[in-house]
């Protein structure tokens, strides 16, 4: 299964919304993970099952969607949100796999 | 506290061997699958394979199939990965992480650096 993630970068401003979507290539139900990253460290799980915020994640974070179609939201940028964000898909496995990251800049 | 320490990345040849090990802490190793995922330089993520708990079942991803080989010893809460016929394009950071469920990549190390050159 082909995720397809975009846009691959971003520009935004502290206090925007920030949306971000993936494409599955076949229908995955809701079986999607959402990722950050920050530069020089692992990977941090925001969101699971494409809407389930993670123990301690802000509540600014939010996803949404199911079959191919999924959206990331950022409701109001942060300055600690800079970062790059991945989705996961794991419906059909292996491979459990990844979008191409979509970079959120100043 | 949850703690995942990757080792073993060095500068290797190619047609090279390495391993590269995952010490664990924090948590009840053998009760969770674990992944390793790797990133190239400047790139993006890309799923290397999975372990389950006891072992018995592994997955690899299409670019390491029959070239990788994932194993862990739940006595020593360790993981390994076990990497023959490195090529150019293997080069990269390496992570294990832990898996809830086998789905969500819950924890993750910091990486170990591969490179694969002449």
């Amino acid at each position: 299964i082909k995720m397809t993630q975009s846009p691959s970068s971003l520009s935004a401003s502290v206090g925007d919304k920030v949306t971000i979507t993936c494409q599955a290539s076949q229908d995955i139900k809701y079986y999607v993970n959402w990722y950050q990253q920050k530069p020089g460290k692992a990977p941090k799980l925001l969101i699971s099952d494409a809407s389930n915020l993670e123990t301690g994640v802000p509540s600014r974070f939010s996803g949404s969607g199911s079959g191919t179609d999924f959206t990331f939201t950022i409701r109001s940028l942060q300055p600690e949100d800079f970062a790059t964000y991945f989705c996961q898909q794991y419906d059909n496995f292996p491979p459990y796999s990844f979008g191409q990251g979509t970079k959120v800049e100043i | 506290e949850v703690k995942l320490v990757e080792s073993g990345g060095v500068v290797v040849k190619p047609g090279g061997s390495l391993r590269l090990s995952c010490a664990v802490s924090g948590f009840s190793f053998e009760d969770y699958a674990m992944h390793w995922v790797r990133q190239r330089p400047g790139q993006g993520l890309e799923w290397v394979g999975l372990i389950s708990s006891d072992g018995s079942t592994v997955y690899y991803g299409d670019s390491v199939k029959d070239r990788f080989t994932i194993s862990r010893d739940n006595r020593k809460n360790s993981l390994s990965l076990q990497m023959n016929g490195l090529r150019p394009d293997d080069t990269a950071l390496y992570f294990c992480a832990r898996a809830l469920l086998w789905q969500q990549l819950t924890d993750w190390g910091q990486g170990t650096l591969v490179t694969v050159s002449s």
